[in-house]
């Protein structure tokens, strides 16, 4: 069956670094999504790898070992806005969506 | 990037009555668009697959007669809860991606469900 792996929750300090975990199997890999998602609200777009390697956007960081099936975001200088779910999303030789159940964060002043 | 609508934000109904949820592409064509259900402190759910000018394509376990699916036009889908009863109270959104599924996904800001 195909799975995707993130802890359930997390606790950090502001202004400190995090990093959330991911690691799937799945049916073939066509990509992997983080999500940010606040209480009540829907989802919303943070990064997307579809090859090794780390991706730098801001705050926000998002890296990928295929060989691995491992993926983690990387948050620095956190706000006590980040606090949220983040979900990670593995697309399949399908181009389906696999969704992890997401990791709460909680940030602490 | 892209906006979805979803209309209406909160609905509570009676059991047994049926609720329609609008899913609008704002500024972008949505050959595809997918609806979700979230229960509390839980993952996205899949429900189906809404395919313009087509049958929507349902995930297993979800009942096709119970969420009628329609996606009328580009930019236009809508999710139709019939029958409504509690255990179907939840967090619904949907999501349209434009010609693929692995592209990036925007999200409605979701609607949400209570069944009394």
């Amino acid at each position: 069956g195909q799975n995707i792996d993130q802890p359930t929750e997390m606790t950090a300090t502001e202004g400190a670094i995090v990093q959330i975990n991911c690691t799937y199997q799945t049916s073939g890999f066509n990509g992997l999504f983080w999500y940010q998602q606040h209480a009540g609200e829907a989802p919303t777009f943070l990064s997307y790898n579809v090859l090794d390697g780390l991706e730098e956007k801001g705050r926000f960081s998002s890296f990928l070992s295929r060989s691995k099936g491992y993926s983690y975001l990387l948050l620095k200088e956190l706000q006590m806005k980040d606090s949220a779910s983040y979900l990670c999303a593995v697309v399949d030789s399908n181009y389906q969506l696999i969704w992890g159940a997401g990791t709460k964060l909680i940030i602490k002043p | 990037g892209a906006v979805v609508s979803q209309h209406p934000s909160r609905v509570i109904c009676k059991s047994g009555t049926s609720v329609k949820i609008e899913c609008r592409s704002l500024d972008f064509q949505a050959t595809t668009m997918f609806w979700y259900r979230q229960f509390p402190k839980q993952s996205l759910m899949l429900m189906a697959t809404s395919n313009e000018g087509s049958k929507a394509t349902y995930e297993q376990g979800v009942e096709k007669d119970k969420f009628l699916i329609n996606h009328a036009s580009l930019t236009l889908s809508t999710l139709t809860v019939t029958s409504a009863h509690p255990e179907d109270s939840s967090f619904y959104i949907c999501s349209a991606g434009g010609t693929s599924s692995y592209n990036e996904q925007f999200f409605g800001p979701g609607t949400r469900l209570t069944v009394l």
